[in-house]
């Protein structure tokens, strides 16, 4: 299957400070990428939806000014969590379809922890 | 909310077969069944997907009934390294915007024991 490349899969970080994590297609071109959040025992949460050169779209519930995201290629899109707080310690995903795939690839994850 | 309901967990023995009963009695004409498993603490690994008719693939056997509100994923000679979340989603093929979205509801999972 295709593949995506999620970096870095764990991060520390302190409160109040803000934390990018990448999601690249490595053998694709996606244009449409998802962001997921899970928490613990939990099933994933869909966060947005972005494509290539426009605006993400956001799910009820998520702050758009908290959790910035940007697809500005089609092999690339990132997510940043802005003043990051304990509550946003959680597990993240994304997921990546286009090109000739129908079916959508997910990254390995990124585990976020504030402190 | 997801469209598919699945039992919340099960057990299979070693080399036997698994097989994962998912109920999506809902689902409309353009959309596909996909089956997608989790390990713990990785992202989500498609295995198979299919309309209307059986699948198969290196991974597993899709079965889907006639009137495709259900479906049965076969895992043939279930090994410890099955061992996993096991999730069934129904999704229109058509993945422009937010048409193509997983919604993951709270899966099966799946213990393969020795």
């Amino acid at each position: 299957g295709a593949v995506v490349s999620q970096h870095p899969s764990w991060v520390i970080c302190k409160s109040g400070t803000s934390v990018k994590i990448e999601c690249r297609s490595l053998d694709f071109q996606a244009t449409t990428m998802f962001w997921y959040r899970q928490f613990p025992k939990q099933s994933l949460m869909l966060m947005a939806t972005s494509n290539e050169g426009s605006k993400a779209t956001y799910e009820q519930g998520v702050e758009k000014d908290k959790f910035l995201i940007n697809h500005a290629s089609l092999t690339l899109s990132t997510l940043t969590v802005t003043s990051a707080h304990p509550e946003d310690s959680s597990f993240y995903i994304c997921s990546a379809t286009g090109g000739q795939n129908t079916e959508a690839f997910f990254g390995q994850g990124t585990r976020l922890t504030v402190v | 909310d997801a469209k598919t309901t699945q039992p919340p967990s099960m057990d299979c023995a070693e080399g036997r077969a698994a097989n994962l009963p998912c109920n999506h009695s809902t689902i409309s004409g353009n959309e596909y069944v996909y089956w997608y498993r989790q390990i713990h603490s990785q992202g989500p690994q498609y295995i198979i997907h299919g309309l209307k008719n059986n699948e198969t693939n290196e991974m597993a056997s899709l079965i889907i009934t006639e009137d495709r509100k259900s479906s049965t994923l076969i895992l043939p000679h279930a090994t410890l390294r099955d061992t996993a979340v096991y999730y069934c989603i129904v999704r229109s093929q058509n993945y422009g915007g937010s048409q193509g979205n997983l919604i993951f509801g709270k899966g099966t999972k799946l213990s393969v024991k020795p």
